[in-house]
Parts: C-alpha cells; sequence; structure tokens
C-alpha cells in the first residue's frame, strides 16, 4: 500500500490527452511538500519528468505539465506519441513518523 | 555528463549480507546527497535510504532500518550500501539516484539483488 495514491493504469488513442493522478495526505502533499514525477520503461533507468510540481527539466517536451492542488497532484500528457508508454510514478516527502521520501504505486499508460 | 554505475548485486541466501557499490562521474559528488531506490519484481518504486553530502546524517525506510547501511566515500566518488540479515522481500532492482532539492534527477541502471535459497 502506497503512501502516494495513483490509478493502476490508464490508456490513450495517439494524439489523445491523458492525466495520471497522484492522492496523498496532509503530512505529504499537503503539508506542502513538492511532486515530481518519473516516466519508467522497463530494463531502463527511470527519468524525471516533471519537479517540484510544475517544472520540466531540460529535453523533456512540453507535452508533459504537472499540477498540484490541496492534497493531490496530476500528471498531464497532450498529443500522445506511442513512444510514451511506460510507467509514471509521482514522489514526495512525508513527514510522518521520522519522515521519507514517498512515491506512488505507478500508472501504467497504454498508447491504443 | 552525470553518470551512475551501479555493481555488487548477486544471488545470496536469505540472512546473508551483500555490499553494493555506485560509481559516480559527471558532477561534484561531494555537493550532493545521494540515495537507493528498489523496485522489487512487479512492485513500483520504493525508496530505501539516503545520505547527505558530507555523510554525517543518513536516512532509511522503516522496512530496511537497523539491517541496511548506506555510506560514501567522497574521495572515491562512490556511494555504498551494506546490506545485512538479507530476506526475500528485500529481492529487487537497486537503483543509485543523485538528490537534488526534493527529488532524484539522475539514475543510474539498477543493479539485481536476489535473495533466495
Amino acid at each position: 500500500q502506497s503512501v502516494l495514491t495513483q490509478p493502476p493504469s490508464v490508456s490513450g488513442a495517439p494524439g489523445q490527452r491523458v492525466t495520471i493522478s497522484c492522492t496523498g495526505s496532509s503530512s505529504n502533499i499537503g503539508a506542502g511538500y513538492d511532486v515530481h514525477w518519473y516516466q519508467h520503461l522497463p530494463g531502463t533507468a527511470p527519468k524525471l519528468l516533471i519537479y517540484e510540481n510544475r517544472n520540466r527539466p531540460s529535453g523533456v517536451p512540453d507535452r508533459f505539465s504537472g499540477s498540484k492542488s490541496g492534497t493531490s497532484a496530476s500528471l498531464a500528457i497532450t498529443g500522445l506519441q506511442p513512444e510514451d508508454e511506460a510507467d509514471y510514478y509521482c514522489q514526495s516527502y512525508d513527514s510522518s513518523l521520522s519522515g521519507s521520501w514517498v512515491f506512488g504505486g505507478g500508472t501504467q499508460l497504454t498508447v491504443l | 555528463e552525470v553518470q551512475l554505475l551501479e555493481s555488487g548485486g548477486d544471488l545470496v541466501q536469505p540472512g546473508g549480507s551483500l555490499r553494493l557499490s555506485c560509481a559516480a562521474s559527471g558532477f561534484t559528488f561531494s555537493n550532493y546527497a545521494m540515495s537507493w531506490v528498489r523496485q522489487a519484481p512487479g512492485k513500483g518504486l520504493e525508496w530505501v535510504s539516503l545520505i547527505t553530502g558530507s555523510g554525517a546524517s543518513t536516512y532509511y525506510a522503516a522496512s530496511v532500518k537497523d539491517r541496511f547501511t548506506i555510506s560514501r566515500d567522497n574521495s572515491k566518488n562512490t556511494l555504498y550500501l551494506q546490506m545485512n540479515s538479507l530476506r526475500a522481500e528485500d529481492t529487487a532492482l537497486y537503483y543509485c539516484t543523485k538528490r537534488s532539492a526534493g527529488h532524484f534527477d539522475f539514475w543510474g541502471q539498477g543493479n539485481l539483488v536476489t535473495v533466495s535459497s
């Protein structure tokens, strides 16, 4: 059971827009900690996609965008492309107990 | 170019020990906190441990606390994870990551640890 909750899977046709939600609580996202997103293709190193809620590292297309509100965050992908098919993870910090960095359970994106 | 190269993964029996290493290059190693993140077969990413740039402070997930020890040698640009009392549930691909602010901006390719008799 992950501290951050994501849908197990989402899908969309090429060119469409999809969103992936990340729901936390008052000890992580709701406490004001930033949310970050990673793209992971099996067999490769995870790649930072969005940092500090809405910022894209150099080289990440502007088709990817992030937002945060209250105890939740979202990743939006517009103009879906076949190469976007991957697993996506949100990540934040949780201040409960001794504190730790936490990930969502991951969302598998299928491009139909 | 930032590069993180893990090594040391192996097949080990339950109760055994193993030490992972991560050789870093392309950045000033001592200026950054480093972390280990793992992925068990068929599961998601799980943060394991973090060490500050100087090595003065360390942090652990509850699942590995008192069994794993993170350390670093800034003169060798190398990060370590000493894993003791290994359990079947520690079987995973272990990633070395560089921390920037609250996120992990670069990741290694991962190193497989299998705990089985």
